[in-house]
C-alpha cells in the first residue's frame, strides 16, 4: 500500500498563474519530504525539500508547505512558466530509515 | 561533471535470460538506490545501499539482486527476468540517505518478452 499519495494525476494552469500540487502521507514516522521534477526521457531532478521541524520552505518561485497534523504537504509554483511543464513527484523519508517512498506523480501542463 | 550513469539505456530481452544494468556515480556518494517507474505507480524503490557491502530491500525487491563492492558502482541484476519486470529503471545516489537530495541517472528502458 502506497504511503505517499498524489491524488491528482494532472494539473493544467495558465502561464503566470499559481500551480498548487498536493501530497498526502500515511506514515507518521516520515520527517523529511522532497519534491522531484521529471521531464520526458530524463531522470528526476531534485526541486525542494522540507523537514518536519518546519512548516514552510521557499526557494525562488517554489514553496513547500507542510501540515503535520493533517499529514499533508503542498508545492506552490508562482508564477508558473512553460518550462515548469513536467511530472512532479512527492517523496518522503524517515530519519532512521534509509528508504524513500514516492507518490504516483502529478503531470503539470502550463498553457501559454 | 557530477553525474550518475546507467547502461544500457534501452534493452529488449526474453524471459529467463539473465541481465545486468550497471550504475556508476562520480560524486563519492555513500548512498545509492534503484527505482522502477510504472504508469500510475510512480517511482518504487527496489534496493538501496548505505555504503560499500551494505545493501537492503526497498518496497519491490522480488526478482532483483544488487551488489556494492565499490563505492561508485551499484549494478542491478535480474537473474531470470519476467514480463512483469518490463519497466523504466532509475539509479540514484546521494550523500547519506533517502532524505538527502538524490541525483538520478537518465534511466534504462527494459522490455522483457
Amino acid at each position: 500500500d502506497q504511503q505517499v499519495k498524489q491524488n491528482s494525476p494532472s494539473l493544467s494552469v495558465q502561464e503566470g498563474r499559481i500551480s498548487i500540487l498536493n501530497c498526502d502521507y500515511t506514515n507518521s514516522m516520515f520527517d523529511y519530504f522532497l519534491w522531484y521534477k521529471k521531464y520526458p526521457a530524463e531522470g528526476p531532478t531534485f526541486l525542494i525539500s522540507i523537514s518536519s521541524i518546519k512548516d514552510k520552505n521557499e526557494d525562488g518561485r517554489f514553496t513547500v508547505f507542510l501540515n503535520k497534523s493533517a499529514k499533508h504537504l503542498s508545492l506552490h509554483i508562482v508564477p508558473s512558466q512553460p518550462g515548469d511543464s513536467a511530472v512532479y513527484f512527492c517523496a518522503a523519508s524517515a530519519t532512521n530509515d534509509y528508504k524513500l517512498s514516492f507518490g504516483a506523480g502529478t503531470t503539470v501542463t502550463v498553457r501559454a | 561533471e557530477a553525474q550518475v550513469t546507467q547502461n544500457p539505456r534501452y534493452l529488449i530481452t526474453v524471459t529467463g535470460k539473465k541481465l545486468t544494468v550497471t550504475c556508476s556515480q562520480n560524486m563519492n556518494h555513500e548512498y545509492m538506490s534503484w527505482y522502477r517507474q510504472d504508469p500510475g505507480l510512480g517511482l518504487r524503490q527496489i534496493y538501496y545501499s548505505m555504503n560499500v557491502e551494505v545493501t537492503d530491500k526497498g518496497d519491490v525487491p522480488e526478482g532483483y539482486k544488487v551488489s556494492r563492492k565499490e563505492k561508485r558502482n551499484f549494478p542491478l541484476i535480474l537473474e531470470s527476468p519476467s514480463p512483469n519486470q518490463t519497466s523504466l529503471y532509475f539509479c540514484a545516489s546521494s550523500l547519506e540517505g533517502g532524505y538527502n537530495e538524490q541525483f538520478f541517472g537518465p534511466g534504462t528502458r527494459l522490455t522483457v518478452l
